[in-house]
């Protein structure tokens, strides 16, 4: 299957900070990628859609200013929580699958983040 | 709006039993459907992806099927084994392109 790697795997940063996560498909070009967050003992929930060369799509509920998606290469997106509060405590994960509409998707690692 | 839902929510069981995990979904214009297996505090890895024009899939000792019209997917864990202990997940590509959505998991335990 497809490799995505997603850095850092965890995170610890003080409130009001930024955080960036990455996540790359290592080998397959993906136009688009999909950023997913969950809490424990829970289910994953879509954030946004990263899409390459255009704004992110976002999911109702989810702050466009806080989670800023940026996919600035057909490998690359990032996520930057901006002025991170504890409630943004949360285990943030990627996909990306290849062309087409049937495809599997593939899933990184996944970045725990705490603030403290 | 699509929901999924996955029954049960936790399993126990000794090894070497035959598992039945249970996912329905609401609306059956699907265009695939994929199983998951989670480990604590990891990511994702894809067990078996079953298109909508499919019925079943096999990899080793798991098999899933897709019943799309009444809304159903079941995967099938033969002779289960303590390295199978995690989170099984169903997810169900619908909407727009590649979207999936989640079901809440089941929760495996398999012990000696």
């Amino acid at each position: 299957g497809a490799v995505v790697s997603q850095h850092p795997s965890w995170v610890i940063c003080k409130s009001g900070t930024s955080v960036k996560i990455e996540c790359r498909s290592l080998d397959f070009q993906a136009t688009t990628m999909f950023w997913y967050r969950q809490f424990p003992k829970q289910s994953l929930m879509l954030m946004a859609t990263s899409n390459e060369g255009s704004k992110a799509t976002y999911e109702q509920g989810v702050e466009k200013d806080k989670f800023l998606i940026n996919h600035a290469s057909l490998t690359l997106s990032t996520l930057t929580v901006t002025s991170a509060h504890p409630e943004d405590s949360s285990f943030y994960i990627c996909s990306a699958g290849r062309t087409g509409m049937n495809t599997e998707a593939f899933f990184g690692q996944g970045t725990r983040l705490t603030v403290v | 709006k699509q929901e999924v839902t996955q029954i049960p929510a936790a399993l126990s069981v000794p090894e070497g039993e035959n598992l039945v995990l249970n996912c329905s979904f609401t609306d059956s214009a699907i265009y695939n459907l994929q199983w998951f297996r989670q480990d604590p505090g990891k990511g994702l890895t894809s067990l078996l992806l079953i298109q909508s024009s499919q019925r079943e899939q096999t990899s080793g000792r798991l098999n899933a099927s897709l019943d799309k019209s009444s809304g159903r997917s079941t995967l099938y864990i033969a002779a289960s084994q303590p390295g199978d202990s995690a989170t099984y997940l169903c997810a169900v590509r619908t909407g727009g392109y590649n979207k999936l959505i989640f079901g809440a998991g089941t929760r495996l335990a398999v012990h000696p």
